[in-house]
């Protein structure tokens, strides 16, 4: 079955730098990859995804890379704020319902 | 605003107790989900429901049942709380598409 594995698991950037988390899968029939963030007393929230036949999609200052070949995709975020710090989950998936997910990326953003 | 509410935020119970987690959404979504999160592990899919009296094992359904008996409701119980249950439980609602709607979450603790 489908396994994802993310990291780093913890990462702290400066205010106002950029920051890169990176997941990786291992079915190559997988063709759905969902970012999702958690604040802090709440559920997680769906930030952008993306499909295999797109490379990559950006939405303001965040965006994803998909690497098929190499069977990695990624999250950057651009001109880091405060309320950027969440912890980012990844996932991938092969069909609608059913998502494996990726361990967590505790993002924290330092003034 | 789109909404799925679970009842308890947070539950102590003993080892051997009966638990009902309820989870409501008022969204008409077809797909009903509870994950367990657990720190370092990411989510994990506990049971899924993509209709009225319709339920799916996920991948870690041992000690729990679920119950939707109404299109809005879905319910997970324990029905006999051990320690290693002690987690937060996040339902989530779809339409489909794999995009998720998650409630704030349920912190159960067993004793």
């Amino acid at each position: 079955g489908e396994n994802v594995e993310q990291h780093p698991s913890t990462l702290s950037v400066q205010e106002g730098d950029s920051a890169v988390i990176k997941c990786t899968y291992s079915d190559s029939a997988s063709n759905y990859f969902p970012w999702y963030k958690q604040e802090l007393g709440k559920g997680p929230q769906l930030i952008i995804d993306i499909r295999s036949n797109v490379g990559e999609k950006k939405d303001q200052r965040i965006a994803v890379t998909l690497n098929k070949t190499a069977k990695h995709f990624s999250l950057h975020i651009t001109e880091t704020q405060p309320e950027d710090s969440a912890v980012y989950f990844c996932a991938a998936s092969d069909s609608n319902y059913q998502l494996i997910w990726g361990a967590g990326t505790k993002l924290i953003i330092k003034p | 605003d789109v909404k799925v509410t679970q009842s308890s935020r947070y539950l102590v119970k003993r080892t051997g107790e009966k638990v009902f987690l309820e989870c409501v959404q008022d969204m008409d979504h077809e797909n009903m989900f509870w994950y367990r999160q657990d720190p370092g592990l990411g989510l994990r899919l506990i049971y899924f429901s993509y209709d009225v009296k319709m339920k799916e094992k996920g991948d870690i359904p041992e000690g729990y049942s679920v119950s939707r008996e109404k299109k809005e409701r879905f319910s997970l119980i324990l029905e006999s709380a051990s320690t290693n249950q002690t987690s937060m439980y996040l339902c989530a609602s779809s339409l489909g598409g794999g995009v998720l709607t998650f409630g704030a979450g349920s912190r159960l603790t067993v004793l």
